[in-house]
């Protein structure tokens, strides 16, 4: 079955630097993979979702992901973090024909001064 | 108005008493889900509708039950709960399809006691 792992619980960096939040995936085929952020006291909102065609995606506020099927991984990039951008993040998997998403277990970014 | 809404925000339970938790969406999506979620876990499928078929995973099978009288309402019913189903519960929809965004209420946070 279809899953994702993400490896970090936990990701702190300085306002204005780079970011790179990780997540592998697990299926046969190339799946529908997709990164949700969650602000505090709101729901989960989709940054953006992959499933063929240009291995970049660009999302919402400045957000990017890269597929690599050699690498089973959907990570998910940001050049220059905001303290707004602290949030928790989850990468979630959908088998191309399936109707459902899996998650991971969510990165939470703390953004400092 | 792309909204789903929960409630209540939070429940507090006794053992062994039944708990019914009610979600809304006024998209008129065909798709609505329920997920568990746990602290430092992943948002767990419990089940989902689409249209008016109930799918249930396999492990919460005789866990939870749903009911879903129109296409804008779903509830999640638990006959009797234990300390196990503290967790906050997420409700999301969306169009048919598992290459399609979810759109999650703010969820209800279930304390058991």
């Amino acid at each position: 079955a279809q899953s994702v792992t993400q490896p970090d619980a936990r990701v702190t960096v300085s306002e204005g630097a780079s970011l790179q939040l990780r997540c592998k995936y697990s299926s046969s085929v190339t799946p529908y993979l997709f990164w949700y952020v969650q602000y505090p006291r709101q729901g989960l909102q989709l940054l953006l979702k992959y499933y063929s065609g240009d291995p970049v995606v660009q999302g919402v506020n400045g957000f990017e992901a890269e597929f690599s099927k050699s690498n089973s991984s959907f990570h998910l990039r940001k050049a220059s973090v905001h303290w707004s951008d602290s949030a928790v993040y989850f990468c979630a998997v959908s088998p191309n024909s399936g109707t459902y998403q899996r998650f991971g277990t969510g990165t939470k970014l703390q953004v400092v001064p | 108005d792309t909204t789903v809404k929960q409630n209540p925000r939070y429940k507090l339970a006794r053992v062994g008493k039944p708990v019914n938790l009610i979600c809304s969406q006024t998209m008129n999506h065909d798709t609505m889900y329920w997920y568990q979620k746990k602290p430092n876990q992943a948002p767990k499928l419990l089940l989902f509708y689409y249209d008016k078929i109930l799918n249930r995973e396999a492990d919460t099978f005789e866990k939870f039950q749903s009911s879903r009288p129109n296409n804008s309402f779903c509830s999640l019913y638990i006959g009797s709960a234990g300390l196990e189903y503290s967790a906050m519960y997420l409700c999301a929809s969306s169009r048919p399809g598992g290459n399609e965004r979810l759109f999650f209420g703010h969820g209800t946070k279930l304390s058991v006691l």
